[in-house]
């Protein structure tokens, strides 16, 4: 069963504007959650993580928001470039680092 | 990159035969991971390793062995590789001593069992 899961496959923003990526997790046990980009033929590659003891982490222009009473997470990139297109996955991790992901959502922003 | 090296990076192998994949890090870290990307399913832990000779499983370890004899090399074996191994396989790595850390992920290695 999933634990972490990304309900939306792919979203399209135009260049300049908010890209918001979704993130819903079910397991209480997750205290670490982390933002991953991937582009064809790479490997992930990190991007921003937040801790549960935090709701909000800021890296330049992408920001996480935690909100834990919803088990729920969102990246928003402010604004979108071209070089935001990628694939984005969200993860989570628990006592014994293990990280669990989600399936990915396709971003693509538009010039 | 952060010192992984997954070896090799493609290979074509018959179903019923071993398969053998290779990562390698030069980062000291305690943990490694193997996952496997498929569509619709994102990345699934296959096998996990905690130090030297510690190993445990991930969600999707039917199938799978692994093995880490030293801190920078593990191991993941396919004893008889079936058609629905045929994936794209990413080792990771995080942690020195501390918890909460990221993971950093190598190349990749895309397999496919004919």
């Amino acid at each position: 069963d999933q634990q972490v899961k990304q309900n939306s496959p792919s979203l399209s923003v135009q260049e300049g504007r908010i890209s918001i990526l979704n993130c819903d997790y079910t397991n209480s046990m997750f205290d670490y959650f982390l933002w991953y980009k991937k582009y064809p033929a790479e490997g992930p590659t990190f991007l921003i993580s937040i801790s549960s003891i935090k709701d909000k982490n800021e890296d330049g222009r992408f920001t996480v928001f935690l909100n834990k009473s919803a088990k729920h997470l969102s990246l928003h990139i402010v604004p979108s470039q071209p070089g935001d297109s990628a694939v984005y996955f969200c993860a989570a991790s628990a006592l014994g680092n293990q990280f669990y992901f989600g399936t990915g959502t396709s971003l693509t922003v538009i010039p | 990159d952060a010192g992984i090296t997954q070896s090799p990076r493609h290979k074509v192998t018959e179903t019923g035969t071993p398969v053998t994949l290779r990562c390698h890090q030069t980062e000291n870290h305690r943990y490694m991971y193997w996952y496997r990307q498929d569509p619709g399913h994102g990345l699934r832990l296959i096998h996990y390793s905690y130090g030297v000779k510690d190993t445990d499983k991930g969600e999707v370890s039917d199938g799978y062995s692994v093995s880490r004899s030293k801190t920078e090399d593990f191991l993941l074996t396919l004893e008889s590789a079936t058609s629905s191994q045929t994936s794209v396989y990413f080792c990771a790595i995080s942690g020195t001593n501390r918890r909460n850390t990221e993971a950093f992920f190598g190349q990749g290695t895309r397999l496919t069992v004919v």
